[in-house]
């Protein structure tokens, strides 16, 4: 079965600090991976999309990492905002169906 | 239109009460899912629609649940005999799904369905 896991579950950071969400899958074969974030009472956003082929790709402060062969993902965020504050969300698409497998999110507080 | 629309935004029902839920999809997006999202839950798949297709029902979680979709247009979600369980966000996505592409999904901002 395709499962995808987020950790940690919640996570609180002072403003300006780093922190890295990591996400594990089992999804295969394995399409893509999209980092989601959700600002409390919206729809999620997408942050950054990773392919097979690719290794690292960064979006302002925020890098997300792939590493294919260990199934894990990672999103680091730089220097962390009060507007960080939400839920970052992975979600795998799988190559055959095309379907999605969204984990529970993580949910980062940044506080002053 | 420029975003995913859905309404209402928010629905205080009864129990037993049937509800509906609208959602417009952005113009030119063939692919539209629903999905619930309990109160500090994740994401739920409840249904999906790709153009024509028939739609995989798999994740509506009881014969209370129901979807349409005309073509590629609005689709509704309807709850029948409502239950206090049923409350949640329930968000609506669309996709311009085309060979290939990568299959960003554009979320609604929900409606908040709450079930006295």
């Amino acid at each position: 079965k395709n499962q995808v896991e987020q950790s940690p579950q919640s996570l609180i950071i002072l403003e300006g600090k780093n922190c890295t969400l990591q996400c594990n899958y089992t999804v295969s074969p394995f399409s893509n991976l999209r980092w989601y974030k959700q600002d409390t009472g919206r729809g999620p956003v997408s942050l950054t999309i990773m392919t097979f082929s690719e290794n690292t790709k960064s979006n302002g402060r925020y890098t997300a990492t792939l590493d294919a062969d260990t199934k894990q993902s990672s999103l680091h965020i730089t220097a962390s905002q009060l507007s960080d504050s939400a839920s970052y969300i992975c979600v795998v698409r799988d190559g055959t169906a095309s379907k999605l497998t969204f984990g529970t999110g993580t949910r980062l507080q940044v506080t002053l | 239109g420029a975003g995913v629309s859905q309404s209402p935004s928010n629905k205080v029902t009864e129990k037993g009460k049937d509800v509906e839920l609208r959602c417009d999809p952005i113009s030119g997006h063939t692919a539209l899912y629903w999905y619930r999202q309990r109160l500090g839950q994740g994401l739920e798949f409840l249904i999906y629609f790709q153009g024509n297709s028939a739609p995989d029902k798999s994740g509506l979680p009881s014969d209370r649940f129901s979807a349409e979709r005309t073509g590629e247009s609005v689709s509704t979600l309807t709850i029948q005999r409502t239950q206090q369980e049923d409350s949640a966000v329930y968000l609506c996505a669309s996709s311009l799904r085309r060979e290939g592409g990568s299959g960003e999904l554009f979320f609604g901002e929900g409606s908040r369905l709450t079930v006295l």
